[in-house]
């Protein structure tokens, strides 16, 4: 079965302070791992995925499977950075949907 | 471009009606699925649509049916209501060819209420 575990409903840091939202997963086979942001008011959009490799806003994401994870990471939380965030997977290639945690509200304090 | 459109924004309806909801995909793109987001869950997958035909389906009942239309504009059908249907509905729009899931341009949401 897929499944896509957040553990924290709620995390708040004080900016500056390094931040790490987890995220565990649950597939047999090689899965694709994404992290989604939606921002108060917008909507649902890309922040990364573990394929490409990237650093978007200063967050980067490492696929661990042997942990089956993929914490999200930033060194130094600034209040933009306050948002809902959502850990998903799909089945790799070709695949058609996507299995979303249940999200977890990142709160930046000044 | 106004990326993905989708109405109406709210709806209240009864239980055991029916309710039809509709999402325009962003310009180019020719598939759409269609998520329910529940109260503090992250979206669940209803189910897909390509070439006016169901591709894929999550674990949701019959009651929850589509139509994709050859403008690749979409609805999303819901029968005979029950109040755990009340969630906020999401549209994602997509081009099949470049694989779904990694061109996902997401809608606003179509919040019911079911009373």
């Amino acid at each position: 079965a897929q499944r896509v575990t957040q553990p924290e409903k709620l995390l708040s840091v004080f900016k500056g302070a390094p931040v790490e939202l987890k995220c565990n997963y649950s597939y047999s086979g090689s899965p694709e791992l994404f992290w989604y942001v939606q921002y108060s008011r917008q909507r649902l959009q890309l922040l990364l995925r573990h394929i490409s490799r990237e650093s978007i806003k200063g967050f980067t994401a490492d696929l661990n499977k042997g942990e089956t994870s993929f914490h999200l990471k930033k060194p130094f939380a600034q209040e933009e950075d306050s948002a809902m965030y959502y850990c998903a997977l799909s089945g790799g290639q070709g695949a058609q949907k996507l299995v979303f945690g249940q999200g977890t509200r990142l709160t930046i304090n000044p | 471009d106004a990326g993905v459109t989708q109405s109406p924004t709210h709806l209240i309806k009864t239980r055991g009606q029916q309710v039809t909801l509709r999402c325009s995909p962003k310009s180019g793109h020719d598939t759409v699925s269609w998520y329910q987001q529940a109260l503090g869950q992250g979206p669940q997958f209803i189910f897909q649509y390509y070439e006016e035909e169901e591709r894929q389906r999550g674990n949701f009942p019959d009651r929850f049916s589509g139509h994709q239309f050859p403008n690749y504009s979409s609805e999303l059908n819901v029968n005979a209501l029950l109040l755990g249907d009340s969630a906020l509905y999401l549209c994602a729009s997509s081009i099949y060819e470049t694989g779904t899931v990694l061109g996902y341009t997401f809608g606003s949401g179509t919040r019911l209420t079911v009373v």
